[in-house]
């Protein structure tokens, strides 16, 4: 059985950094692309970030561009997200997500549980 | 950016009904090379994660019921679930996976009349 479960959320002050992680387990993670996608409370999808299965290519959406990095470490079987520079604005539950190939250009197929980053001042 | 438009924005079927969402993208997600569709479409139940439905805008995610059926091409589509179920109360949201940035729609909420 796929399972994706993030840690690493938590409340955290305007301009401060933190880090997600999504430990993956039940198929070959290299092989596949992998996401982060947030949502805010009480609204809809905003997709965050993408990281081809390895590695090699990464896309950001303009909104966290030069604030987040997304990476993997294939032989942990795990996805990160370094996020600095916060903003009220990413408060949100993050969700980390697989994807059905290993191109960053395929359907998100599983999605974790999500972990809550709350930005506050 | 592609932006995708959901409607309506909300609506409620009597239990066995037909709900029909829409969602429309700004510039065509049909890729010439291979002739699909970058269109999925998810349903996300109160408090818990999105749930893949349908990708290629109209295949049937493994294991979703055949109520579900997706439809379009281009810029236009269409979720249609044949017979409400009361289980199938959530938002439904699609996206595209055409371009960067991978842009989901509004989402449409569905309840029992």
């Amino acid at each position: 059985e796929v399972q994706l479960l993030e840690s690493g959320g938590g409340l955290v002050q305007p301009g401060g950094s933190l880090r997600l992680s999504c430990a993956a387990s039940g198929f070959t993670f290299s092989s596949y692309a992998m996401s982060w996608v947030r949502q805010a409370p009480g609204k809809g999808l905003e997709w965050v970030s993408s990281v081809s299965g390895s590695g090699d290519t990464t896309y950001y959406a303009d909104s966290v561009k030069g604030r987040f990095t997304i990476s993997r470490d294939n032989s942990k079987k795990t996805l990160y997200v370094q996020m600095n520079s916060l903003r009220a604005e990413d408060t949100a539950v993050y969700y980390c997500a697989k994807s059905s190939g290993a191109t960053c250009y395929s359907v998100v197929d599983t999605w974790g549980q999500g972990t809550l980053v709350t930005v506050y001042s | 950016d592609i932006v995708m438009t959901q409607s309506p924005d909300s609506l409620a079927v009597s239990l066995g009904e037909v709900a029909t969402i829409n969602c429309k993208s700004s510039q065509s997600v049909l890729y010439s090379s291979d002739n699909k569709n970058y269109l999925a479409w998810y349903q996300q139940k109160a408090g818990q994660s999105p749930k893949l439905l349908i990708y290629w805008a109209s295949t049937r995610e493994s294991g979703v019921p055949d109520r579900f059926s997706g439809s379009g091409s281009g810029t236009d589509f269409t979720l249609t679930i044949s017979s409400l179920q009361a289980e199938d109360v959530a938002v439904y949201y699609c996206q595209q996976y055409y371009s960067i940035p991978f842009t989901f729609g509004p989402g449409t909420k569905v309840d029992i009349k």
